[in-house]
C-alpha cells in the first residue's frame, strides 16, 4: 500500500506570493491533517479535514487555508506569504479523525520564503 | 486547554544502555495519549499510542510508556538503545470534548545514541 505522497518535496517563494501544497493520502483514509514544523515552534497542527469538511482548525492566521477533494486529497494554501512562514509542511491521513487513531505522515514540502 | 511539556530537549545515552524520555500533559478531559519518531529528513511515525485501556503500552522497536495519571506523566522508555534509534521523539495528546478535540504536540526530544 502506498504512503503518503506530497508534492512538491522542496520549494522557494518569495514576500508576498502564495503557495499551493498538495498532499495524497493512504488510500481509504478519510481524514487529511496539516501540520507546520519550524524550529523555534516545534510542530503545530494547522487542520483537519474529514470527508471534504474542515473538522478541525489550529490557531494560524486567515492566510492558511485548505480543502479536500472527493478522492480524499488535500491541499493547503498560503497567500500573501511571509519570511515566517518558511517550515517543513507535514501532511498525516488517518481511517479516522486525527485525534482518534494512529495518523500517517508524508515526508513533508519544505517551504522556503525568501 | 491542554498542553505537553517534554522535559528533556536532548537526552544521550550510549548504544546497549536504557532510554528515558520524559513527557508530562495536562488536560481538562480524559486523554489520548501518542509517542511518535522522526527520522531525518522523514515524516513522524507512530510508536505507541494510550487510549484508555491498559496503562503499559508497549509499541514498536522495543519501546513502551506507562500512562500515570496521578503523575499525569506518559514517559518512554526502552531497556537497550539502539544506533538506528538516534531521532527525535514526539510526545502527543489528544482530549475531546464539547463536541470538537484538540491535538497537540511536545516540541520534542532528540535522542544521541554514542556509540
Amino acid at each position: 500500500k502506498a504512503g503518503v505522497t506530497q508534492t512538491p518535496r522542496y520549494l522557494i517563494k518569495t514576500r508576498g506570493q502564495q503557495v499551493t501544497l498538495s498532499c495524497s493520502p493512504i488510500s481509504g483514509h478519510r481524514s487529511v491533517s496539516w501540520y507546520q514544523q519550524t524550529p523555534g515552534q516545534g510542530l503545530q497542527f494547522l487542520f483537519e479535514y474529514f470527508s471534504e469538511t474542515q473538522r478541525n482548525k489550529g490557531n494560524f492566521p486567515g492566510r492558511f487555508s485548505g480543502r479536500q477533494f472527493s478522492n480524499s486529497r488535500s491541499e493547503m494554501n498560503v497567500s500573501t506569504l511571509e519570511l515566517g512562514d518558511s517550515a517543513l509542511y507535514l501532511c498525516a491521513s488517518s481511517l479516522s479523525l486525527a485525534g482518534e487513531g494512529e495518523q500517517y505522515f508524508g515526508p513533508g514540502t519544505r517551504l522556503t520564503v525568501t | 486547554a491542554q498542553s505537553v511539556t517534554q522535559l528533556d530537549s536532548h537526552v544521550s545515552v550510549s548504544e546497549g544502555t536504557p532510554v528515558l524520555l520524559r513527557c508530562n500533559y495536562s488536560s481538562s478531559y480524559s486523554p489520548s495519549l501518542f509517542w511518535y519518531v522522526q527520522h531525518p529528513n522523514k515524516g513522524l511515525q507512530l510508536l505507541l499510542k494510550y487510549t484508555s485501556a491498559a496503562t503499559l503500552v508497549k509499541g514498536i522497536n522495543g519501546f513502551e510508556a506507562e500512562f500515570k495519571k496521578s503523575e499525569t506523566s506518559f514517559h518512554l522508555t526502552k531497556p537497550s538503545a539502539h544506533m538506528s534509534d538516534a531521532a527525535e521523539y514526539f510526545c502527543v495528546v489528544s482530549a475531546s470534548g464539547a463536541g470538537s478535540y484538540q491535538l497537540t504536540f511536545g516540541k520534542g526530544t532528540k535522542l544521541s545514541v554514542i556509540p
